[in-house]
């Protein structure tokens, strides 16, 4: 399975500020995705990074607010604009794996997540 | 609709069989998953199972899947200490997105 690494994997942020979150995956992957999870909640996708295009939102989602890259496929950012403390949370990155013979699988695997307190 | 449901709490002997269960509503989901999160971790991919199977089984993990009633389940035999984590049962959604459920907390005692 894709291993995925995520930084910072926690930091505490001030209001008004931005901070953006790295997504590293030990493989080439077809699709990597973002999820929020805020506390003592499920999660909630946020957008799909696409490789060399604008990412696909979710409703209630916009770019403004969470400008995402995929430069290449191992590779996203997401960033947090403009934070509020109703931001604060964890923002898991996740990917889409190929089989051993290069085929769409149905495993689906996350990172450990980026958890940000914004005071 | 894209609503996923389960309960929220299990309590379970150490040993004893944990059953958690799950309805979904997207009667075209390709695949339905079960992750696991323990306390300041992320999610742990634990199983999932293809719409046409009925039921997985993987060492100490069965799933069964009724697409019928569109409901899912996760029982854990033998279920240990560190099996208490927050279990999320998800759908796929146009066969990639997921759909979660609140996640139920299972507590083993001793």
């Amino acid at each position: 399975s894709a291993v995925i690494s995520q930084k910072p994997s926690r930091d505490i942020c001030q209001r008004g500020t931005s901070l953006t979150i790295q997504c590293q995956v030990d493989s080439q992957v077809t699709m990597m995705f973002w999820y929020r999870q805020q506390p003592g909640q499920s999660l909630t996708l946020i957008a799909t990074a696409n490789q060399g295009s604008e990412a696909t939102y979710e409703s209630g989602f916009v770019i403004d607010k969470f400008p995402i890259s995929r430069p290449n496929l191992t590779f996203s950012t997401l960033t947090v604009s403009n934070m509020s403390p109703e931001d604060s949370s964890i923002y898991l990155c996740s990917v889409r794996d190929r089989g051993l013979l290069g085929q769409n699988t149905g495993e689906l695997f996350f990172g450990e997540g980026s958890r940000l307190t914004v005071l | 609709g894209e609503d996923v449901e389960q309960s929220l709490f299990l309590s379970v002997r150490e040993g004893d069989s944990s059953v958690i269960n799950c309805t979904y509503t997207d009667s075209s989901s390709t695949y339905l998953y079960w992750y696991k999160q323990e306390p300041g971790a992320g999610l742990q991919l634990l199983t999932y199972i293809f719409s046409n199977m009925d039921m997985k089984q993987d060492q100490r993990l069965t799933v069964l899947l009724n697409k019928k009633d569109k409901h899912l389940s996760l029982r854990i035999a033998d279920t240990q200490t560190g099996d208490s984590a927050i279990y999320f049962c998800a759908e796929s959604i146009g066969d990639y997105k997921l759909s979660f459920g609140a996640g139920t907390t299972v507590t083993v005692r001793a």
